[in-house]
């Protein structure tokens, strides 16, 4: 079973909310990750959590904050967003050990809005 | 100059033809490849993991030119089904990934 669940499907909040994206694997992968996909891009890489330690953060505004309570879970939480900030937010996992190697499988993303 | 170059395409094909995608690369480090299809407004899917060998799963073929710095994805008699934007992908590290801008394929009855 190659799942990686997300939610919410759909999330619309202010620029002052304060929300969460939350992500969920149980295939045993060991990282796990965040991307941004604006239209007609392609996913850019936000963070990426390594047997639940954070890898890398490529260069994002600190109003994303990334949380990984387990090695099943991750989350985003937001704050403080701008309007540019809204697009689908994907969240992936890795098994880190195959022969294809660092082969990712995304979630169904959350589709964010920011008003 | 892009880590990835891909063809944006769109490629517009009649059913049960067959079309090929490729891929170029500048890093010589890339030590994985993908291919990935997406549909509009859903996250993408993995198609195949691209080895040195070559690899085949059903009606698409995946090559690796490791000399020439690309990859390729062939699909044989093509379905409506298979519309979709194609991604081609790069990994470097564990943490460390290109992803071209990927491919639009539009397969018309």
């Amino acid at each position: 079973d190659t799942e990686v669940t997300q939610t919410p499907k759909h999330l619309v909040m202010g620029m002052t909310n304060k929300k969460s994206l939350k992500c969920e694997q149980h295939m045993g992968h060991r990282a796990m990750y965040w991307y941004k996909q604006k239209a007609k891009k392609p996913p850019e890489l936000m963070f990426v959590y390594s047997y639940e330690k954070l890898s890398i953060n490529e260069s994002v505004p600190s109003r994303f904050s990334p949380e990984c309570p387990n090695s099943s879970l991750l989350n985003l939480h937001l704050h403080a967003l701008q309007p540019e900030d809204s697009a689908l937010y994907l969240c992936a996992s890795s098994p880190l050990q195959s022969r294809g190697g660092y082969e990712q499988y995304f979630g169904p993303g959350t589709r964010l809005t920011v008003t | 100059r892009k880590e990835v170059e891909q063809d944006p395409g769109p490629f517009n094909v009649p059913e049960g033809a067959t079309v090929a995608f490729n891929c170029t690369y500048s890093n010589s480090a890339s030590q994985s490849f993908f291919w990935y299809r997406q549909d509009c407004r859903k996250e993408p899917k993995l198609l195949m993991s691209v080895y040195s060998s070559g690899n085949e799963d059903g009606r698409f073929t995946a090559q690796l030119n490791r000399a020439s710095q690309y990859i390729s994805l062939l699909i044989r008699d093509s379905k409506l089904s298979d519309s979709a934007t194609y991604l081609c992908v790069l990994g470097i590290t564990f943490n460390k990934f290109y992803f071209g801008s990927g491919t639009k394929l539009n397969v018309k009855p």
